[in-house]
């Protein structure tokens, strides 16, 4: 059972904007980075921010990060049909020496 | 470029054991932690285990622990994941990824392995 706490799902129109949160605790989220990655359907996940709000090369700046305490939000502006995908939230847990994964989010494009 | 590439899964009859490889290339490989991530069918990703840049030391999720082996052979740029005891609940994707930061990410990710885990 996962110890980071998503939406199961949010969806907006095309071009509009999304956000995904993200819930943890003083041990996960309080006190470490967060990073969020995206699975398209059928293939392997991929990392989509790091450090909690920064992007590797070659994702777009329609997608930022943002952490506020034991908190992480993902946001997705302008959003497309491609951008149809699970996402989940991810972080060390210090207090349990385990990497835990959010819960995770299906994105729709209405 | 970056690429890892898993192999060993297949179909395994409850109880009995299963070793999957995760052979890289591109990188300075004994300079990265690896992290195994499995995904039942159907359900959300779920952390497996990790192993240090240097084999130094391993971390595993609750649901493994005492059952698989994470280890690493950094002449051979491969990491292993030794699974005994295997359930049903073990059924999935296992992919393979590489821990790019001392902050915890998996910055780059293999294309996965199926293990199917029946009788």
């Amino acid at each position: 059972q996962s110890v980071l706490t998503q939406p199961p799902s949010v969806s907006a129109a095309p071009g509009q904007k999304v956000t995904i949160s993200c819930s943890g605790s003083s041990s996960n989220i309080g006190n470490n980075y967060v990073s969020w990655y995206q699975q398209l359907p059928g293939t392997a996940p991929r990392l989509l921010i790091y450090d909690n709000n920064q992007r590797p090369s070659g994702i777009p700046d329609r997608f930022s990060g943002s952490k506020s305490g034991t908190s992480a939000t993902l946001g997705i502006t302008g959003l497309q049909t491609g951008d149809e995908a699970d996402y989940y939230c991810g972080t060390w847990d210090s207090g349990l020496s385990v990497y835990v994964f959010g819960t995770g989010t299906k994105v729709t494009a209405l | 470029q970056v690429q890892l590439v898993e192999s060993g899964g297949g179909v395994v009859q409850p109880g009995r054991s299963l070793r999957l490889s995760c052979a890289a290339s591109g990188f300075t490989f004994s300079s990265h932690g690896i992290h195994w991530v499995r995904q039942a069918p159907g359900k959300g990703l779920e952390w497996v285990a990790v192993i240090w840049y240097d084999g130094s030391k391993q971390c595993y999720a609750d649901s493994v622990k005492g059952r698989f082996t994470i280890s690493r052979d950094n002449s051979k740029n491969t990491v292993f994941l030794q699974m005994n005891s295997l359930s049903v609940e073990d059924t999935g994707v296992y992919y393979c990824g590489r821990e790019d930061s001392v902050n915890w990410y998996v910055g780059h990710w293999g294309q996965g392995t199926l293990v199917t885990v029946s009788s």
